[in-house]
Order: C-alpha cells, then sequence, then structure tokens
C-alpha cells in the first residue's frame, strides 16, 4: 500500500542553520505531495505542495521537490528561525481507485531551533 | 473568512461515556476528512464525506465509531462507549472538491482524554 517515510527526529539547529527534512514515499500512480506544519495545540497548515514529477513547491523560504526517480519529496530552507520550530509532516494524497484525496502522513519530524 | 472550525478543543469523557466531536468546514468547502493523531504519531485517515454521504470510511474502526455530514449543519464523529484507546487528537479538514490535488485545511483538533 501507499506510505510515506520521514527522517526521525528530533532535528535540532541554531538559528540560520541549512535544513533538510528527508522525506520518501511509495505510491501507485501519480501522488500530489504535500507538507504540511503543526505548531503547538494546533492543527496543521499547509506550507507547500507538488502536483506532477519535477514539480518545486516553495512557500516562507521552504522548498521541495517532487523526484519520482528517487521517489523523494526532502523539505529544505536555507536559514532557520526560532519561530520555525515546530513538527513537519509529509504527505500524499491516496491515488486509488476512488481518488478521493484522503492523506497518508509521515511519523512527523520535530524541529527545534535555539536561537 | 473563517478557517475549518472544531468544537469542543478539549473533551474529557469517563470510560463508557459517549464522545461527540463537530467539525465546520471552510465556508464554500463540501468535502470533510477526519483524521486521528495517536500521541507521538502522525495522522491517519478515518472517513470521508461529503453533503449527507460517507464516500470512504476505511479508515474508521467497524465498532463504536460513526459519522455523518448533514444537509445543514455540522460534521460530527461521534464515538460510543469510549475506551482509554480512544484518547487522541481528532482533526477535521475540508476541502472545496476531493481530489488529490486539492490542499485540504485543518481544523485546531478536539483532544480527547479519557478517563
Amino acid at each position: 500500500g501507499n506510505s510515506v517515510t520521514q527522517m526521525e527526529g528530533p532535528v535540532t539547529l541554531s538559528e540560520e542553520a541549512f535544513l533538510t527534512i528527508n522525506c520518501t514515499y511509495t505510491a501507485t500512480g501519480y501522488p500530489s505531495l504535500f507538507w504540511y506544519v503543526q505548531y503547538p495545540g494546533e492543527g496543521l497548515q499547509l506550507l507547500l505542495k507538488a502536483t506532477k514529477a519535477d514539480d518545486k513547491g516553495s512557500n516562507k523560504g521552504f522548498e521541495a521537490t517532487y523526484r519520482k526517480e528517487t521517489t523523494s519529496f526532502h523539505l529544505e530552507k536555507g536559514s532557520v528561525q526560532v519561530s520555525d520550530s515546530a513538527v513537519y509532516f509529509c504527505a500524499l494524497s491516496d491515488m486509488g481507485s476512488s481518488n478521493t484525496g484522503k492523506l497518508i502522513f509521515g511519523q512527523g519530524t520535530t524541529l527545534q531551533v535555539k536561537p | 473568512n473563517a478557517g475549518v472550525m472544531q468544537n469542543p478543543r478539549h473533551l474529557v469523557r469517563r470510560r463508557g461515556q459517549e464522545a461527540r466531536l463537530r467539525c465546520s468546514p471552510m465556508k464554500g468547502h463540501s468535502h470533510v476528512y477526519w483524521y486521528r493523531q495517536l500521541p507521538e504519531e502522525g495522522l491517519k485517515f478515518m472517513v470521508y464525506l461529503q453533503k449527507e454521504n460517507i464516500i470512504d470510511e476505511s479508515g474508521m474502526p467497524k465498532e463504536r465509531f460513526s459519522a455523518e455530514f448533514p444537509k445543514e449543519g455540522p460534521s460530527i464523529l461521534r464515538i460510543q462507549q469510549v475506551v482509554r484507546g480512544d484518547s487522541a487528537a481528532y482533526f477535521c479538514a475540508s476541502s472545496p472538491a476531493g481530489a488529490a490535488n486539492q490542499p485540504q485545511h485543518f481544523g485546531d483538533g478536539t483532544r480527547l482524554s479519557i478517563l
């Protein structure tokens, strides 16, 4: 079945460091891929998305490229801030026979940025 | 323009009681998804509904759990005879169309605690 695997956390970085959070997926067909961010006590917010191979999603300095050949969608940011501290979830839309758009999530990666 | 509204934010129940969780989708959205987040885990899909119809309930436990999305009013996730293992955060998401490339907008969740 379809699945998403993220690197385990927590990831601890100093402010202005470079961030990479790895995400790989297993899926049939051509799913859309998403990164969501969750701040403490809140719901998930869409960070970026890509709907086809080689698409690059970007938002607020974060980027991720849909790599079909490596089935990956790694999240990157060139210079993190303390305010980026949160849990990051990689997800794909299930392209089963019903194509309902339900999401399959990775287990989440906690990012802690220290001043 | 209000986002997805869930209530209550926190719900405490004793074993054997019923829990009712409500979700009002974003204005103009007629597709609702429910997800469950167990402690230290990612979100798991439970059910997908359109107005008055359950489209996909493949992630919902066969017993004690039910969901509805009536013509008027919010979507309801109902858990009968709750047990300790039902303790989790329950998130609702909505989208304008149940398609794989449509991002879902999440509410802040209901945190259910079973005593």
